[in-house]
């Protein structure tokens, strides 16, 4: 256990429905990023805030996808209209910037793997 | 483009050394890190590289030539337990996004 949780485990859902997920970050952690795995693949970079500023977008990411970090703590990823495609495993990580590089270490989240029928 | 290049499977027996390479090509480039993946798990951090290099963890060790776009991570002592995916990562800066590689699969044998 990395300190880093999400909600739901797993979720299952019809095409054409909207799913939201949930990651909590190790408290102390001001970026916290999302990515999205498919099975034999490495992870895929989708977006990342540090505090409550979304940094980066992944240029992949289609407008149906939306994240948030409110108040630079937990983040929310919204899935609008899933698509067959979009099933995955959907992990969160976070890290806390800093000069060294343990800094660069990014501590991972069990996911949240997503079935669309 | 940014891609990271890395052998889809690596078998080694026990007690062996292991090195699973890796050759990057992206429009950036600040460091090299190297994630462990179990089955049904989640990634784990296992060593970073900014510099050019070995780094040295226990068992583990990291190489990176930046001249050469190219790292390697070492497995010494394989036990049964380090059967898992290794992924290598590339950052553009420190504390940024990751690009991974696709995964180099171990499988240790007794």
């Amino acid at each position: 256990d990395t300190g880093v949780s999400q909600d739901p485990r797993h979720k299952i859902t019809k095409r054409g429905q909207n799913v939201t997920f949930r990651c909590d970050p190790i408290s102390e952690h001001n970026r916290l990023y999302w990515y999205r795995q498919t099975l034999g693949q490495g992870p895929e970079f989708l977006t990342y805030f540090q505090n409550e500023a979304q940094l980066e977008k992944s240029r992949l990411l289609s407008d149906r996808f939306s994240a948030e970090r409110p108040k630079g703590s937990f983040s929310t990823l919204e899935i609008q209209r899933t698509e067959q495609g979009d099933s995955a495993m959907y992990l969160c990580a976070s890290s806390l910037t800093g000069l060294t590089s343990s800094y660069n270490e990014q501590f991972f989240g069990p996911g949240t793997r997503l079935t669309v029928l | 483009g940014q891609s990271l290049e890395q052998p889809s499977e690596v078998t080694a027996v026990e007690g062996a050394i292991v090195q699973i390479n890796c050759t990057y090509q992206t429009s950036g480039f600040y460091g090299l890190s190297w994630y462990q993946q179990h089955d049904g798990g989640a990634p784990t951090f296992l060593s970073y590289n900014a510099l050019d290099g070995l780094e040295e963890t226990g068992r583990f060790s990291s190489f990176l030539s930046r001249s050469d776009s190219y790292g390697y991570l070492l497995l010494q002592e394989l036990q049964m337990k380090d059967s898992a995916s290794y992924f290598c990562a590339a950052s553009a800066n420190q504390g940024g996004k990751l690009i991974f590689g696709q995964g180099t699969e171990l499988s240790v044998k007794p």
